[in-house]
């Protein structure tokens, strides 16, 4: 049972336009939560995360927003850019636990 | 080397034979995972490694399917009698903080073994 969704498989935003990336949960336990991003060939490299202490963390063009009430999460990007192109996953974990669940990504094409 | 090491990044094999996968974490981090993403699917976790703690294993899907990490630091995942269903990219990550989910840790990962038995 898949407990990070991520129902977007796919994704296209023009160049200088926000993309929002969108993930949702099914697990009440979980209150930590992280964005990975893919390029081809390569492994997931770790991009933002938030703790359910907070509703929004912020990193430069990225944003993180979390709304617990509604089991949600997105990350926002502005602008968005060509280099940002690639497959972005959603992970979450428990506080005490060992395990990251993470969704199934969205693939993310910045058109210039 | 600097990052997460993983070999081989690319293994063809013909079904039931047994397979090896090796991962070597990066220099000091304790928390060692192993995760799996088949064509479509996310990344499913397969076992977790702590120290010198017992590893989680609870992820494994079947017992054709073993792992071990010695000395602390490299890990091998070796699977046995391979399936057509066991074809994947097969990631290993590693990560600082013992018991890293929730503190503020996050994992580090290597650029997977892919592997496609035939």
């Amino acid at each position: 049972d898949q407990q990070v969704k991520q129902n977007s498989p796919s994704l296209s935003v023009q160049e200088g336009r926000i993309s929002i990336l969108n993930c949702d949960y099914t697990n009440s336990m979980f209150d930590y939560f992280l964005w990975y991003k893919k390029y081809p060939a390569e492994g997931p490299t770790f991009l933002i995360s938030i703790s359910s202490i907070k509703d929004k963390n912020e990193d430069g063009r990225f944003t993180v927003f979390l709304n617990k009430s509604a089991k949600h999460l997105s990350l926002h990007i502005v602008p968005s850019q060509p280099g940002d192109s690639a497959v972005y996953f959603c992970a979450a974990s428990e506080w005490s636990g060992n395990q990251f669940y993470f969704g199934t990504g969205t693939s993310l094409t910045v058109i210039p | 080397g600097a990052g997460v090491s993983q070999s081989p990044s690319n293994k063809v094999t013909e079904k039931g034979k047994d397979v090896e996968l090796r991962c070597d974490p990066i220099s000091g981090h304790t928390a060692l995972y192993w995760y799996r993403q088949s064509l479509g699917q996310g990344l499913e976790f397969l076992i977790y490694f702590q120290g010198n703690s017992a590893p989680d294993k609870s992820g494994l899907p079947s017992d054709r399917f073993s792992a071990e990490r010695t000395g602390g630091s490299v890990s091998t995942l070796t699977i046995q009698r391979t399936q057509q269903e066991d074809s994947a990219v097969y990631l290993c990550a590693s990560s600082l903080f013992p018991g890293s989910a929730g503190r503020g840790g996050e994992l580090f990962f290597g650029e997977g073994s892919r592997l496609t038995v035939l």
